[in-house]
């Protein structure tokens, strides 16, 4: 069965370090999403890309946190410089276009991100 | 703007009682409806699906109808097992997904 895959599994960092984080959503999958999860709370967009094409980063830090899907395939999330307050969990999620942006959202593993 | 409200809890229940997590949303257009289901320490995996008003999506013993009147999409399950312990997100799909903020489940034997 096709899965979206997020590497690495777990990441710990020091405060003012950089980290990325690597998806690989389900092949034909255009859209692309990356959300911020919070022990506790629900997931949080920070970004969704349409093919290679940011279509709403309204909520993604954008002093420190980027994002690209330059082939519009696989996507990488980097933070630089990380800070105490980044500790999440990083879930991406890929969907097909289908009816309009209605398809269901297919999510990975995620990422454990500790900033010590 | 869209966005889902569910109910909070933790939630604990003994094995095969009935379950009911409620959920009611706002949105422009009509949006798709969705419950994920996520067991600790992994990403979201969707339980069940509905694409318009009036649509039962049901998965697992797990149900919810698409209530348009009264914007809701509760979900229910006659009878639930240790195993369904994790956390419910119901969700929507219009321009983007929102989530609520999910309610955590544990079932006691």
């Amino acid at each position: 069965e096709a899965e979206v895959a997020q590497s690495p599994r777990y990441k710990i960092t020091e405060k003012s370090q950089a980290v990325a984080f690597w998806c690989d959503p389900i092949s034909g999958h255009a859209t692309l999403y990356w959300y911020r999860q919070i022990l506790g709370q629900g997931p949080e967009l920070l970004v969704q890309f349409q093919d290679e094409s940011v279509v709403d980063d309204s909520q993604l830090p954008k002093d420190r946190f980027s994002a690209e899907r330059l082939k519009g395939v696989d996507s990488t999330l980097k933070i630089q410089p990380a800070e105490l307050g980044d500790s999440a969990m990083y879930l991406c999620a890929s969907s097909l276009i289908g009816d309009g942006l209605r398809a269901e959202a297919f999510f990975g593993q995620g990422t454990r991100l500790t900033v010590v | 703007g869209d966005s889902v409200t569910q109910m909070e809890g933790p939630v604990t229940l003994s094995e095969e009682a009935f379950l009911t997590i409620n959920c009611t949303y706002t949105a422009t257009g009509y949006p798709s409806l969705f419950w994920y289901v996520q067991y600790p320490g992994e990403g979201l995996q969707l339980l069940l699906k509905a694409t318009k008003a009036d649509d039962k999506g049901s998965n697992k013993g797990f149900e919810a109808t698409y209530r348009k009147e009264t914007t809701s999409f509760h979900l229910e399950k006659g009878s639930v097992q240790v195993s369904d312990s994790a956390v419910y997100f119901c969700a929507l799909s219009g321009n983007q997904f929102y989530f609520g903020t999910g309610t955590s489940l544990t079932v006691i034997p």
